[in-house]
């Protein structure tokens, strides 16, 4: 089946740029997205791309597709303590459910 | 405007009790999924919906079993409950061509003893 594949962990001193990657395997996917999970709560969608573009940008986030080699990432300009979560790569194509990474934990060091 | 609802929030159960989880959302959404979550295992997809009196398998659903009697209610039942299904239940709703991603409820979390 398909697969979405990302570092288990990260660890950044507070107000420097932190950079998540993904790869994924399906090449007819239309939306990937990255979702952010705190402590003890569900998964919030932070943003998300759809297959046609390159990047986007909303605030302190960036994303990159480069879908030749199937590779997203998220960037994370001046990471605050409060950015300290996990954070999940998802893709989707078809009508079938979304494919989920297994999480990078991102550690914000003050 | 509440979005995805479960409960309960927390349950501790012994091993071979059954028990019914709820998730309900307010948003009108077609499709709705049950995952688990796992230290180092990601999310799992269990079972899912693509509408009112349809489910479908997904890649855990041994032990497992749902019905989507009505479009905005997705019950996960556990007939005989086994510790390996202690684990964190979300449930998460989408629109029919995901444009949106999903919106996920709080969590589940089940202790099987």
């Amino acid at each position: 089946g398909e697969d979405v594949e990302q570092s288990l962990f990260l660890s950044v001193r507070e107000g420097d740029s932190s950079v998540i990657n993904c790869t994924y395997t399906d090449s007819s996917s239309t939306y990937l997205y990255w979702y952010k999970q705190e402590p003890g709560a569900g998964l919030q969608l932070l943003t998300y791309i759809f297959s046609n573009m390159d990047m986007k940008q909303d605030q302190r986030l960036t994303v990159l597709l480069n879908k030749k080699d199937k590779h997203l990432s998220l960037r994370i300009a001046d990471t605050q303590t409060g950015d300290s979560a996990i954070y999940f790569c998802a893709e989707v194509s078809g009508n079938t459910p979304l494919v989920f990474g297994k999480g990078t934990r991102l550690s914000v060091i003050a | 405007n509440a979005g995805v609802t479960q409960t309960p929030k927390f349950r501790v159960l012994k091993t071979g009790q059954s028990m019914t989880l709820l998730c309900a959302q307010d948003m009108n959404h077609e499709y709705m999924y049950w995952y688990r979550q796992d230290p180092g295992m990601g999310l799992r997809l269990i079972h899912y919906s693509v509408g009112e009196g349809t489910t479908a398998k997904g890649e855990v659903p041994d032990g497992y079993n749902v019905s989507r009697l009505k479009k905005q209610n997705f019950l996960l039942g556990l007939e005989s409950a086994a510790p390996s299904q202690t684990s964190v239940y979300f449930c998460a709703s989408s629109l029919v061509d995901r444009s949106d991603g999903y919106t996920f409820g709080s969590g589940t979390r089940l202790t099987v003893v």
